[in-house]
């Protein structure tokens, strides 16, 4: 199966900046990875797939780049409410498979 | 709006059986294939079934495979798991999770989950 690896494991950034988290897949993936957001004690929420493409009603801030075994996903003008966990999924392959995911802190 | 509401979580001991459910709405249910998906505590998470569009396919992870049982009732779009012959290693959050309309594995939307502990 093909194994999901991201880094950094959590990551502390100041509102207002931007952070780059990484998903490397193992073998490629092709352009089928998707990531998604995950804040405690809510469901998870799909911010983007196909490797760049925003899902319904994400703003513009969430970038995703990419592809084969390379994947990034962007924040931009970080904001408070984006302190979530965020993690990566391949569906290119049976069995689906997951990253271990970043945590992303405000300071 | 999408909704995934599961339920029938709970402590079981080993051995046990218990049957998840999850209550579906907000989208046309019978065109959408349905997995489930589990995080244990301190792990990542971990997709173990899917089931088509009309039930006819069902696909499982190994380790739950001839144990656990997915099913649905389009009639009232609700999805199942039957879990039998539970395990330590089976105590999770179990999340329903709907698959893309395309891409059986795009995971779009996702309930809150559901907790089974497995425990004597």
């Amino acid at each position: 199966e093909r194994v999901m690896t991201q880094s950094p494991a959590t990551v502390s950034v100041s509102p207002g900046e931007t952070v780059t988290l990484s998903c490397r897949a193992s073998p490629s993936v092709g352009s089928f990875l998707a990531w998604s957001q995950q804040k405690p004690g809510q469901a998870p929420r799909l911010l983007i797939y196909g490797a760049s493409t925003r899902a319904t009603g994400i703003p513009a801030r969430f970038s995703g780049s990419g592809s084969g075994t390379e994947f990034a996903l962007t924040i931009s003008s970080l904001q408070s409410e984006d302190s979530a966990l965020y993690f990566c999924h391949q569906y290119d392959n049976w069995p689906p498979t997951f990253g271990q995911g970043t945590k992303v802190e405000i300071k | 709006e999408v909704q995934l509401l599961e339920s029938g979580g709970g402590l079981v001991q080993p051995g046990g059986s218990l049957r998840l459910s999850c209550a579906a709405s907000g989208f046309t249910f019978d065109n959408y294939a349905m997995n489930w998906v589990r995080q244990a505590p301190g792990k990542g998470l971990e997709w173990i079934s899917v089931v088509s569009v009309y039930g006819g396919a069902t696909y499982y992870k190994d380790s739950v495979k001839g144990r656990f049982t997915i099913s649905r009732d389009n009639s009232q779009s609700i999805l199942y798991l039957q879990m039998n012959s539970l395990t330590a290693e089976d105590t999770a959050v179990y999340y329903c999770v709907r698959g893309g309309s395309s891409r059986l594995y795009l995971f779009d939307y996702w309930g809150q989950g559901t907790v089974v502990t497995v425990s004597s």
